[in-house]
């Protein structure tokens, strides 16, 4: 089964409204990173942030390990927020290797 | 640092054909990944090496696909016998310290 689930699937909002990105793991993990994606880029880390939370600018990343959740809050959200936003676990058998979520496709409405 | 290279940017190849994805990690990077992205799958991880040894590839399908790194300066993935299910965004990465990926822009091979 899937051990990286993310939701929601899809978000569209209005620019200036924050934006909760959540993602479930089924199996323990050392770690976890958030990821960037535009249609047709490479991915860009975010945030890396095994457990806790970390804010950059408009974004925060809260990670619960024990309850194997981590959460990405946009706030103010703007148009070029607009992408794929991935979320990856290292898991506790697979040293260095992610396992990657579906992603969220955020799209920010003017 | 122009970042991870890869190359070709996109490929159309006939079923049966074989395609080879080359990868430039970023220069003094020790580890090189490799993954695959489609819609329905998403990102699925193939392969990896640490100072171009092979450590992981449990990924990888375990006919035509293989990959290597001769230097450390380059990676490829060839996929022999192409099939129309291999049709991806193929993703290399690398990285200095662990957690830490730079990706490139992927190959996007199509299958016709």
């Amino acid at each position: 089964g899937q051990q990286v689930q993310q939701s929601p699937t899809s978000l569209v909002l209005q620019e200036g409204e924050n934006a909760e990105l959540q993602c479930n793991f089924s199996t323990s993990l050392n770690s976890m990173q958030w990821f960037y994606q535009r249609p047709g880029g490479s991915l860009i880390s975010v945030f890396y942030n095994p457990s806790g939370t970390k804010q950059s600018g408009r974004l925060t990343s809260t990670t619960v390990i024990k309850e194997r959740r981590s959460s990405l809050h946009i706030s103010s959200s703007q148009i070029t927020d607009s992408g794929t936003y991935l979320c990856a676990m290292e898991n506790t058998e697979g040293a260095d290797r992610l396992t990657f979520g579906k992603g969220t496709q955020l799209i920010i409405q003017p | 640092n122009a970042g991870v290279i890869q190359t070709p940017r996109h490929k159309v190849t006939g079923k049966g054909q074989e395609a080879t994805l080359w990868c430039e990690p970023i220069s003094g990077h020790s580890a090189v990944f490799w993954y695959r992205q489609t819609i329905v799958q998403g990102l699925e991880f193939l392969t990896y090496f640490r100072n171009q040894a092979p450590i992981d590839d449990s990924g990888m399908p375990k006919e035509r696909f293989s990959a290597q790194m001769p230097n450390q300066s380059h990676s490829t993935l060839k996929i022999q016998s192409t099939q129309p299910q291999d049709s991806a965004v193929y993703l290399c990465a690398s990285s200095l310290v662990p957690n830490t990926l730079y990706f490139g822009e992927g190959s996007r091979l199509i299958v016709v």
